[in-house]
């Protein structure tokens, strides 16, 4: 089983609706999950964090975890061409000495007009 | 601030040479991340430094691979024999505080081995 898992789609939706990504992870003890967004031939960039179970809203975007389930989610909503990217879900993994950051494969984004 | 600053954008060789990457982190932060992103594995830790020391290099793939970091504002990784597994993108981050904190990416070397 993979540490963070991501489907890699892409996934497609029309401009204007509701994009849903979703993201798993294996490590019970993390505390810390973060959402990137890559665009294509560009460096990762941060655009969510989120540390408590339930929802973090910043804009149209909304982070959702529930730690139970081990599962964490971001939307966004009213979706524009410019969010067109892929989206990697960050989730930090500690162990007796090393706190680091594990990075899904991401999941494609393709918001069409 | 220029932010973090990797060079070369672009490097091909040949099998068997030597490759060094370079970065510069953004001045005051304290980690330095060495990631490697290719479509099959996606983005993977190599290495990561706290105050210039290696702290977990368990991401590297074997001996050919090694990171240094002499000073607080360079670091290199330098693969010794390159193999065309090798070719990937690689990306030099930096974070203050943790390695929880946010990771800002240097623009990535794509590197090719041929």
């Amino acid at each position: 089983q993979k540490e963070v898992e991501q489907n890699s789609g892409p996934l497609s939706v029309p401009e204007g609706a509701i994009a849903s990504l979703n993201c798993t992870y294996s490590d019970r003890v993390s505390q810390s999950f973060f959402w990137y967004r890559q665009y294509s031939g560009k460096s990762p960039e941060l655009i969510m964090s989120i540390y408590s179970n339930g929802d973090k809203e910043d804009g149209r975007f909304t982070a959702q975890l529930n730690k139970a389930s081990q599962y964490v989610s971001l939307l966004i909503r009213d979706s524009q061409p410019s969010d067109s990217a892929t989206y990697l879900c960050a989730v930090n993994m500690v162990t007796y000495n090393t706190d680091k950051l594990i990075f899904g494969t991401g999941t494609r984004l393709q918001v069409f007009p | 601030d220029a932010g973090v600053i990797q060079s070369p954008r672009h490097e091909v060789t040949e099998m068997g040479q030597e490759v060094t990457l370079r970065c510069k982190p953004i001045s005051g932060h304290d980690y330095l991340f060495w990631y490697r992103q290719t479509m099959m594995r996606g983005l993977e830790l190599l290495i990561y430094f706290n105050n210039n020391v290696p702290i977990d290099d368990s991401g590297m793939p074997e001996d050919r691979f090694s990171a240094k970091m002499p000073n607080a504002s360079f670091s290199t990784l330098k693969i010794q024999p390159s193999e065309p597994r090798d070719s990937a993108v690689y990306f030099c981050a930096s974070s203050s505080g943790t390695a929880n904190e946010k990771l800002f990416f240097g623009s990535g070397t794509q590197l090719s081995v041929l």
